[in-house]
């Protein structure tokens, strides 16, 4: 099974208002990335947090990590219909390897 | 730069015919992997390569082969097409040593009819 799940699977939402989408996973990690999709496209990267830090910032994202609950969560603030889009999360095990494993995505419509 | 090239775009294959995907990449980049992506689900891992040379099964890598061919390109080759490998196909690399941000392809969109 995949190493990250996340929630909601589908969100829509109106211009102005923040996104919430939470990932789980079951295994020690080394880092925790996000990542979007827009549709028929490749994936892009949008953050990464590593194993040993609880909260970061990228402009209007925010990701917080809690290793103890195996569970992060992206923030999307004053989101825009340019937003719209799939957001997957991506853990790199802890062990060395660099191997990627991905959830199933959360949808994101962002109404205007 | 062009960063992560995938060939062809598109393919349509019958049942039981073979095929290659190809994927280079520019970026000086050790890690590359092949991922799949069915309607509405994220990406499962077919296989990965840790650095040239080296190549380990991922999640799902039944049906596939893989070649380091160099330290630039990596394919994907699908010996008897099924109709279960119809799906988007994604080649990515990163930096070894450290996992960092990984780059992606734009995808080969794959019927097996």
């Amino acid at each position: 099974s995949q190493q990250g799940e996340e929630d909601p699977q589908a969100l829509s939402i109106q211009e102005g208002e923040n996104a919430t989408m939470n990932c789980s996973y079951k295994t020690s990690i080394n880092n925790l990335q996000w990542y979007r999709q827009n549709s028929g496209r490749g994936l892009v990267h949008l953050i990464l947090i590593r194993s040993n830090e609880r909260e970061k910032h990228s402009g209007r994202l925010r990701v917080t990590l809690d290793t103890s609950k195996k569970s992060s969560s992206l923030l999307i603030t004053a989101s825009r219909a340019a937003d719209t889009a799939s957001y997957f999360c991506a853990t790199a095990r802890s062990g060395g390897y660099n191997k990627l494993i991905f959830g199933a995505g959360t949808r994101l419509a962002v109404h205007p | 730069n062009a960063g992560v090239t995938q060939t062809p775009k598109f393919q349509v294959l019958k049942t039981g015919q073979s095929m290659t995907l190809q994927c280079a990449q520019d970026m000086n980049h050790n890690s590359m992997y092949w991922y799949r992506q069915d309607p509405g689900m994220g990406l499962r891992l077919i296989y990965y390569s840790a650095s040239e040379g080296t190549t380990d099964k991922g999640e799902v890598p039944n049906g596939y082969n893989v070649s380091r061919l160099n330290k630039r390109e990596f394919s994907l080759r699908l010996e008897s097409a099924a109709p279960s490998q119809t799906s988007v196909y994604f080649c990515a690399s990163n930096p070894s040593g450290r996992v960092t941000e990984a780059f992606f392809g734009q995808g080969t969109r794959l019927t097996v009819v």
